[in-house]
């Protein structure tokens, strides 16, 4: 069975643009999760998405957004890109919204420029 | 405030010895404890998870304690190998929904 797979694996923008990360959980998982990882630190939350809905949001701006589609499948778009949005993000599937069955995918790692 | 701290920062070993990796949280309401192995660029892998009634967790040379009345874990990698070498992350969910995220201790395993 394939894991979590995240699409780009890398990707370069320039500041002021814009960006759609996606993800594709596990088959059967509901429960969909977005880090960003900046170099040296743990991941940070950003949202989670349980059956479409969002369920919890970090502490991040609002140029972050997500969705989740009736696949279970998910976007995360960053917009007005700033050199600091430049991280590893990573998405985490799991059946439902808890924590016990998260899987990690391998990330997409964004350069802005 | 919910923060999880780890130590240390970094560390080196060689190759074939013990070493222990320590997490300290201050998260309410406590729900697991999971220790994670990161490769550089990668995502985290899970290696063992603790509740607040489990003592200790093993998962091939890798033995997690909790001692949920002081709120520290540890990670114990024994007869460690090369591949060993990564970053190791201690994540506390709070209440079953959220998670906290240690810094990460990064081990380098030398031959």
């Amino acid at each position: 069975d394939a894991g979590v797979t995240q699409s780009p694996t890398h990707l370069i923008k320039t500041r002021g643009q814009h960006v759609t990360l996606r993800c594709s959980p596990i088959s059967g998982h509901k429960s969909v999760s977005w880090y960003q990882q900046v170099l040296g630190q743990g991941p940070q939350f950003i949202f989670q998405y349980y059956e479409k809905e969002e369920r919890g949001r970090g502490n991040f701006p609002d140029r972050f957004s997500a969705r989740q589609f009736p696949n279970y499948s998910s976007e995360l778009n960053v917009n007005a890109l700033l050199l600091g949005d430049s991280a590893l993000y990573l998405c985490a599937s799991s059946l439902a919204g808890y924590e016990r069955g998260y899987t990690f995918g391998s990330g997409t790692r964004l350069t802005v420029v | 405030k919910n923060q999880v701290e780890q130590s240390p920062q970094s560390l080196i070993i060689l190759e074939g010895k013990n070493c222990t990796l320590q997490c300290n949280y201050t998260v309410s309401p406590f729900s697991n404890l999971r220790w994670y192995k990161q490769d550089t660029g990668r995502g985290p892998v899970s290696l063992t998870i603790m509740t607040f009634s489990e003592n200790t967790k093993s998962n091939g040379r890798y033995t997690a304690t909790l001692d949920a009345d002081t709120k520290q874990s540890s990670l114990h990698i024994t007869a460690s190998q090369l591949s060993d070498s990564a970053s190791y992350i201690c994540v506390v969910s709070v209440g079953g929904q959220n998670f906290v995220f240690g810094p990460g201790t990064r081990l380098s395993v030398l031959p």
